[in-house]
Parts: structure tokens; sequence; C-alpha cells
């Protein structure tokens, strides 16, 4: 079965400090990895996709096919960065996203 | 705002009561999702459609739940007979094909009380 595995309910630093927020997937395919966040009174967004091979905000992810992992990194923490972070994963084109159960970032001056 | 649109935003009813909400997508995008997520848990996926074709139902859609999308823009999805386990926010999502990225309502917050 696949599933999306976030170990940390919340996650407390302070800024400046580095960031990162764990995942892990189970899946036998090659699955699509993404990077969701929700700040705070705001919708779901996407912040980065495996495939794009980019850095949003700061934020870089990289899939470790070996150790079935998409952690999200970030080297210098903003207060601005606090919010719910999901990490997802998608089957194959078109099929539905699947959910870990999200991290809360917490960044503190 | 051209996002996702979703109504109501909040709802609350009574146990055993039928409630619908509307979904309505960025107008261009042919694929729309349902999830629904509970306090504490990321969203679940419950069905998605391509255009007016429902594609895929999980297994978390019970006999209480149906979907719609009959003209393949706006989309509704019914509960029959509420519950209180129905208590969850309900999301929906575009998206405007397989690799692109979905986009997210606001959410219609339900309580069954």
């Amino acid at each position: 079965a696949q599933r999306v595995t976030q170990p940390e309910k919340l996650l407390s630093v302070f800024k400046g400090a580095p960031v990162e927020l764990k995942c892990n997937y189970s899946y036998s395919g090659s699955p699509e990895l993404f990077w969701y966040v929700q700040y705070s009174r705001q919708r779901l967004q996407l912040l980065l996709r495996h495939i794009s091979r980019e850095s949003i905000k700061g934020f870089t992810a990289d899939l470790n096919k070996g150790e079935t992992s998409f952690h999200l990194k970030k080297p210098f923490a903003q207060e601005e960065d606090s919010a719910m972070y999901y990490c997802a994963l998608k089957r194959q084109a078109g099929t539905a996203l699947i959910f870990g159960k999200g991290t809360t970032l917490s960044v503190s001056s | 705002d051209t996002g996702v649109s979703q109504n109501p935003r909040h709802k609350i009813t009574k146990r055993g009561q039928n409630v619908t909400f509307r979904c309505d997508p960025i107008s261009e995008h042919n694929r729309l999702y349902w999830y629904r997520q509970t306090l504490g848990q990321g969203p679940e996926f419950l069905t998605y459609f391509q255009n007016e074709a429902q594609l895929e139902k999980s297994r978390l859609l019970s006999d209480r739940f149906s979907a719609e999308r009959p003209k393949g823009s706006f989309s509704t999805l019914e509960i029959q007979r509420t519950e209180q386990g129905d208590s969850a926010m309900y999301l929906c999502a575009s998206s405007s094909g397989g690799n692109t990225e979905a986009f997210f309502g606001q959410g219609t917050r339900l309580t069954v009380v």
C-alpha cells in the first residue's frame, strides 16, 4: 500500500537555524513527490515537487529512492516559514495525492 | 479570487440530516478532486473526476457519500444521514492535466452535532 510518513508532528527552531522536515514514503513504483504548505488561515498550496529540482523560498528537497525519502531542507529558517508542511505522493499522472499527516514548523526569534 | 471556490465555508448540521457541498474549480481545469481532512491528519483522498467522469473512489467514500460533476465544471459532494464521524474539513482541488499542480480550495468545515 502507498503511504507517506512524516515522523515529526512539530518542529520548533530558532530563526537562522537549519531546518529539515522528514518525509518517508512507501510505494513500489516510481512516484512523484511533493511538498505542500499551509500558512495560517490560508489554503493548501504547492511548495515544490521533486521533478522540478528547484529551490522555492530557500527550500529544497531531494528524492532518495534508496532510502525512500524526500526530506525538505532550508539552511536558515525565517519566521515567515512557520506553517504546516505536508509531504505528498502521486502514484501516476492524473491520480490523487496521498498525504502524510503533516509537520508543524514553528520558527521563533 | 479566480482560484478554487468552495461553498459553504462552514456547515453545522444535526446527525441524520443530509448535506451538500459545492466546488467550483479553476475554469480550464479538467480534473477535480475531493479530500477529507480531520484534526491531526493530512488530507485523505475521497474521489476524483476527469471532466464529468468519476474515475476513482476511495474506500473512505461510503454508500452515504455521493459526488457528481454533471457538466464537467462544478462538482457537488453529498453526505446522506450524517454521522458525528463525518465532522471534518472537506477539501476540493483541481488541476489541468496529469502532471500539473493541484490547486486547493479553502475547504468546507462540516460539524455534525
